[in-house]
């Protein structure tokens, strides 16, 4: 079965600054994707960024990016120019990209980030 | 602007009462996920449909919860009866199984508390 584990359960961050969330997690597949969703007060669980493990760039959206190293099974995200927006519960997720398997996304235990003036 | 919408977005009951979450999925999604998240367990699914087909609900308690999709637009999940531990926000979230990653669009959920 797969893990997923994030070490940092706070992080905090200056407006304007860059801050880094790790996320590693524990498969014995080759082939799947990795999500990072973002849950803020609001409760909504909003799509921040995805990765195909298949692809060696890194996948990027404005703001947000991630350092995907597979060997190393991590999967951090950096969140660059910190905006009071970006307060939130961060979530790093798995995918299986197995045909037949349930597609089921297994989540890790989240990383609140708080964003500071 | 598509997104999944869920109904009711907060609901208080007491125990043994029975409790219906309806949710519709993104038009044109055909897998819909239901899962459960609670400080102690955090996010888990509960169950899992393909074409309104289901396709896993191990994660499910058998005994009072079960999931339908009556159809495309439609899916439910219902606790009969309720039980305190039931307390937890619930999230339908759906996708397309032909796209390439199939990237999971989860709705608004909704706050259950069973007293």
């Amino acid at each position: 079965a797969q893990t997923v584990t994030q070490s940092q359960p706070e992080m905090s961050v200056q407006e304007a600054e860059t801050v880094t969330l790790s996320c590693t997690y524990d498969t014995s597949e080759s082939d799947y994707y990795l999500f990072w969703y973002k849950q803020p007060p609001s409760r909504q669980m909003i799509l921040v960024i995805r990765q195909e493990a298949y692809k060696q760039q890194n996948a990027t959206e404005n703001r947000f990016s991630v350092n995907f190293q597979k060997a190393a099974k991590s999967f951090s995200l950096k969140i660059s120019d910190s905006q009071l927006g970006d307060a939130a519960m961060y979530f790093c997720a798995y995918r299986s990209a197995l045909s037949g398997t349930a597609s089921k996304l297994t989540f890790g235990t989240g990383t609140r980030l708080q964003v500071t003036l | 602007d598509a997104r999944v919408t869920q109904t009711p977005r907060d609901k208080v009951t007491e125990m043994g009462q029975e409790v219906t979450m309806r949710c519709q999925p993104i038009l044109g999604h055909n897998t819909v996920f239901w899962y459960r998240q609670t400080m102690m367990q955090g996010l888990e699914l509960l169950a899992y449909f393909r074409n309104r087909a289901p396709l896993d609900d191990s994660g499910m308690p058998k005994d009072r919860f079960s999931a339908e999709m009556p159809d495309a637009t439609l899916a439910t999940l219902k606790i009969q009866p309720s039980e305190p531990r039931d307390s937890a926000v619930y999230f339908c979230a759906s996708g397309h199984s032909g796209a390439l990653q199939e990237t999971q669009y989860f709705g608004p959920g909704t706050r259950l508390l069973v007293l």
